[in-house]
This record gives structure tokens, sequence and C-alpha cells, in this order.
């Protein structure tokens, strides 16, 4: 099976850097992403690491060690509009059909304050 | 270009009574996912299909059924609603499982049971 943690919650001020980590077990590593959800809203891609190192786009940068079975969602330049839940994700294989589903942690709600 | 669109929005159910969640998506994706949101446990994924006419279980399957008659669509079934089933329900669809196929997710079904 597949499991991830990450914080359950993480507060920072706007303007600062945050990084949420995740860490996975998982048979069959596929690689890691992120999404982000806004409360009330749907959970929106963010980004995907399939191999080691870091992966920019923007104030969002994404790094993975496979070796470490860890990776983490760094933010700069925190906005009040980040002020949102975050979710890493791999890609389990279910046994059943030999597909493969993503797999979420239970999110890190990021409170981003003046 | 809608997306994926779910409907109902809202409901709310009695203890037995039956309902269909209904997802359409005008990507033509071919994977589909039905998951459910609780506090602190992430999303869960409940049941998903790989292409029109098939569908798998995920993680928390019982209590659900569902069905892809149609590549556009992917019905969710509740047969007797339970209290336990009281969540926040997403549709999601990829075009693949690969590192260039994120999830789109719908807006959700908010359900509660009584």
């Amino acid at each position: 099976g597949q499991s991830l943690e990450q914080p359950s919650e993480v507060t920072a001020v706007e303007g600062a850097i945050v990084q949420i980590n995740c860490t996975y077990q998982t048979s069959g590593f596929y690689g890691l992403s992120w999404y982000q959800q806004h409360d009330g809203g749907a959970p929106t891609f963010l980004s995907y690491n399939a191999l080691d190192g870091l992966e920019e786009t923007g104030r969002f940068s994404s790094f993975l060690s496979r070796s470490d079975s860890y990776g983490y969602l760094l933010l700069q330049e925190l906005q009040m509009k980040d002020s949102a839940s975050y979710f890493c994700a791999v890609r389990g294989t279910f046994m059943d059909t030999g597909r493969r589903a993503l797999t979420f942690g239970s999110g890190t709600r990021l409170q981003v304050q003046p | 270009n809608a997306g994926v669109t779910q409907t109902p929005k809202f409901r709310v159910l009695k203890t037995g009574q039956s309902m269909t969640l209904l997802c359409a998506q005008d990507m033509n994706h071919e994977y589909m996912y039905w998951y459910r949101q609780d506090p602190g446990m992430g999303l869960r994924l409940i049941h998903y299909s790989v292409g029109e006419g098939t569908t798998a279980k995920g993680e928390v399957p019982d209590g659900y059924n569902v069905s892809r008659l149609k590549k556009q669509n992917f019905l969710l079934g509740l047969e007797s609603a339970a209290p336990s089933q009281t969540s926040v329900y997403f549709c999601a669809s990829s075009y693949g499982t690969g590192e260039n196929s994120p999830l789109h997710f719908g807006n959700g079904t908010r359900l509660t049971v009584t």
C-alpha cells in the first residue's frame, strides 16, 4: 500500500518563505505530486517530480529525494492568497488491476498572516 | 471549456435513502475517479475507471457503486446512505497516469446524511 506523512498545519507571514515536507512509503514509485486547495474549492495541480532535485515554477518549487522517500514544497514571497491546504500525492499500484491511481496525504493547512 | 462538472453541489439525505452523483468531463480524458474528503483525512479514492465500460475499486469502495457507460460520464451511486457517508465528494479526470497527466477536479458535492 501507500502512505504519506505531512504536517497538519503551518503558519507564516506575508513575504516569508515556507517549506512543507512530505515523506512517503509506496510500492513502485512513479513520482511525487503537489496539489493546492483553497477552502471550499477543488484541488488544483501545482507540480510533479519524477527525478531527484528541485523543480521551480515561479514562486513555488518542489524537491524530491527518492533515496530518502522525501519531498517538499517551497513557497517563496508568500502572499495572503497562498493560504490554502497543500497535498502531496503518489501514484501507488492497486493489485486487483495493476493500474496506478493517485493516493493523497492528509494535507497541510497553510495560514499566511499579514 | 467546462472541464469537470459535478451535480448536485449540495444534498441532504436521510439514512437509507439512495442517490446518484453525476460527473461529466469534456476533455476526452480516459481516466476518471471519485474521491471523498473528510476533515483531517485528505482525499481517499472510492472507485476509478480507466476507460469507458470499466471500473475498479479504490481504497474505500464499500457502500458505493459506479458506472462509466460513456467516456465523458462517471456516476457514483449510494445504495443505502449512512451517516458515515457524510463527506465532500470530488470527481476527477486525467488523460493518463503518467507525469504529464495531472488530475482535473470538479468543484465537489457536499453530502450530508442524517
